[in-house]
């Protein structure tokens, strides 16, 4: 199993330019989640779905979109990019739902996103 | 809303020291608590889940305990490496929807 894998791992973007931040895991999981991570800070979550089709706004929702057609890929589209977004961007998943060890989340590698 | 803390922010020991990390939040209604570790410039590892029914949890050289009436958690490791050197995170998750409030985590370096 590859696990949750991120593509690209870096990107650098200029103000006002649109990009697709993909997710993709070969677990069968039902949850899926983007985080954002700040230099010395913990993650915050930007959006998460519970299966494919669902999908609902976190804590920093705002610039960013999502879609979940099928169970596997999760992306994130970020539209008119700003300073403000220039983190480091983790995508994970949990199976979801039943017992608490069900949401044992699953992290990929990250991608690291500057906005210029 | 729920909040997590750890404290201190960085910690620095000699390596064979036994350490523990703390983890506190403000609702005690969590659904589970978990442990990761991070490197630097990489992703998060899981280490350890507690369920909200569970006290503690052990792999290794570190055990997690929890403790939901007092809104903490600690991470206790063991006859510390070098190798230990990270940044570890907690993350306290409130429902069975799976969403997860972290806190900023502790950078811990292991001096050989």
């Amino acid at each position: 199993n590859a696990g949750v894998t991120q593509t690209p791992k870096f990107r650098i973007l200029k103000i006002g330019q649109s990009m697709t931040l993909q997710c993709a895991q070969d677990m069968n999981h039902n949850y899926m989640y983007w985080y954002r991570q700040d230099p010395g800070m913990g993650l915050k979550l930007i959006y998460y779905s519970v299966g494919a089709g669902i999908t609902d706004k976190g804590e920093v929702p705002n610039g960013y979109n999502v879609s979940r057609s099928t169970t596997e890929d999760f992306p994130l589209r970020l539209e008119l990019a700003a300073p403000s977004q220039t983190s480091v961007y983790f995508c994970a998943s949990s199976h979801g739902g039943g017992s608490p060890t069900n949401n044992e989340q699953f992290f990929g590698p990250g991608t690291r996103l500057t906005v210029l | 809303k729920q909040e997590v803390t750890q404290i201190p922010a960085a910690l620095s020991v000699p390596e064979g020291e036994n350490l523990v990390l703390n983890c506190s939040f403000t609702d005690s209604a969590i659904y589970n608590l978990q442990w990761f570790r991070q490197d630097p410039g990489k992703g998060l590892t899981s280490l350890l889940l507690i369920q909200s029914s569970q006290r503690e949890q052990t792999s290794g050289r570190l055990n997690a305990s929890l403790d939901k009436s007092s809104g903490r958690s600690t991470l206790y490791i063991a006859a510390s490496q070098p190798g230990d050197s990270a940044t570890y995170l907690c993350a306290a998750m409130n429902t069975n929807a799976g969403k997860s409030t972290f806190g900023d985590g502790t950078t811990l370096t292991v001096k050989p």
